[in-house]
């Protein structure tokens, strides 16, 4: 079964240092997206990704984040100056479509911890 | 933003009996809905949606109902078993027009634990 793979599994990093988290989407799906989940709380959206621009961003994707889909097979995000607060896990889904059925599935997910 | 509520943060079963995990939300334009199972360390994984035009969906041991009067959904498990044990999350999802970009709103999640 199709599925949607994510690396690394964990990363540690300091404050201030770039991150990028990657994700292999399922192969015939058009779009993408990246959920995170700090510990205790709910998971929260932050982007959606179709036709090789944002369609949505969330109040937390801020001007540190960026997506890109740089070879057609991967998706990442990239956290350009980490904060303390960005520690979380990182979730990436694709869907075949935004909406009606579309069912979003999702990667194992990236822990996040910034030190 | 609270527009997606699970009032449980936990339930415990007996292994062979009826969970009921329930979820309320405010937004009347969401028209999707979805039930995700959560184990930790793990990606949550899909188990049943229902569009709001149904006020049923079924999938073997799961079904899911939809009240859209009352803003709320269940879930249904039956017979529990122990490997249900995991977290689950009710999201939804606003498919009109602009809002069309299949962003998901989660629920805080439900920790179903059941019993052997």
């Amino acid at each position: 079964e199709p599925e949607v793979t994510q690396t690394p599994s964990h990363q540690v990093t300091q404050m201030g240092q770039e991150v990028i988290l990657r994700c292999v989407p399922i192969s015939n799906h058009l779009y993408f997206y990246w959920y995170r989940q700090i510990l205790g709380q709910k998971v929260e959206f932050l982007v959606s990704f179709y036709n090789n621009e944002i369609s949505e961003k969330s109040e937390i994707f801020d001007d540190q984040f960026s997506v890109e889909r740089p070879d057609g097979s991967n998706f990442t995000l990239k956290i350009r100056s980490t904060k303390l607060e960005d520690s979380a896990m990182y979730f990436c889904a694709s869907s075949q479509t935004s909406g009606g059925l579309g069912t979003q599935y999702f990667g194992p997910g990236t822990r996040l911890l910034v030190l | 933003d609270q527009q997606v509520k699970q009032n449980s943060p936990s339930l415990s079963v007996q292994e062979g009996r009826i969970s009921i995990l329930n979820c309320d939300y405010t937004n009347s334009m969401f028209d999707y809905f979805l039930w995700y199972k959560k184990y930790p360390a793990e990606g949550p994984t899909f188990l049943i949606s229902i569009s709001s035009i149904k006020d049923k969906n079924e999938d073997g041991r799961f079904t899911v109902f939809l009240n859209k009067s009352a803003k709320h959904l269940s879930l249904h498990i039956v017979p529990s078993q122990p490997g249900d044990s995991a977290v689950y999350f009710c999201a939804a999802r606003d498919s009109h027009g602009s809002s069309n970009t299949g962003k998901l709103i989660f629920g805080q999640g439900t920790t179903l634990q059941v019993k052997p």
